[in-house]
């Protein structure tokens, strides 16, 4: 069964570091998502993804965090400088559809458990 | 206001027993509804969907909707040990996003 990866599944880094999370994401989804939860907390959405393009952000996802499709599998989550409070484990999703009013399903990856020192 | 909202739990049944979760939301445009389980340190993993008033089963599953009341809820029948998890429920508008609750955690006894 098709299924979404992602590396590494624990990034340990300093404060104020550059992190790259990566995801492969269900090979015939179209729509990209990340999402991540604080130990303990509950799912955040923070961006989804289509046609290399950010459809969606939230509010988390302020001018540290950027997202892309470097080639035709990966899709990534970059974290510009972390912050303590950035420490979570950070999920990729895919959906085949993402149009409003349809109902789709999102697929999770494993998670990368980020850690900053 | 939280937009979706559920029990924390832990809510602990005997196994064979049904275990019944609840999650309301607030946000009256919300089209489709979700449970997914999260085992510990894990990923959540999508259990069922639902986007109509009723009754939706798959296997020991139901889930119920009921948008005038903003209510849905989840049944597990015929509990067993391996369904010891967190449930989240999540609801998505016309946008893109999945709104998660914070999850009830459900212990089934041996």
């Amino acid at each position: 069964e098709p299924e979404v990866t992602q590396t590494p599944s624990h990034q340990v880094t300093q404060m104020g570091q550059e992190v790259i999370l990566r995801c492969v994401p269900i090979s015939n989804h179209l729509y990209f998502y990340w999402y991540r939860q604080i130990l303990g907390q509950k799912v955040e959405f923070l961006v989804s993804f289509y046609n290399n393009e950010i459809s969606e952000k939230s509010e988390i996802f302020d001018d540290q965090f950027s997202v892309e499709r470097p080639d035709g599998s990966n899709f990534t989550l970059k974290i510009r400088s972390t912050k303590l409070e950035d420490s979570a484990m950070y999920f990729c999703a895919s959906s085949e559809r993402g149009l409003a009013g349809w109902v789709d399903t999102q697929y999770f990856g494993p998670g990368t458990r980020l850690t900053v020192l | 206001q939280k937009e979706v909202e559920q029990n924390s739990g832990p809510l602990s049944v005997p196994e064979g027993a049904i275990a019944s979760l609840n999650c309301t939301y607030s946000d009256r445009g919300s089209q489709s509804f979700f449970w997914y389980r999260q085992y510990s340190g894990k990923s959540p993993e999508l259990i069922m969907f639902i986007y109509s008033n009723g009754d939706k089963e798959d296997g020991r599953f139901t889930a119920q909707l009921n948008k005038a009341s903003q209510y849905v809820s989840l049944l597990i029948r015929d509990s067993q040990p391996s369904d010891s998890a967190t449930y989240l429920c999540a609801v998505r508008k016309d946008d893109y996003k999945l709104s998660f609750g914070a999850g009830t955690t459900v212990t089934v006894r041996a």
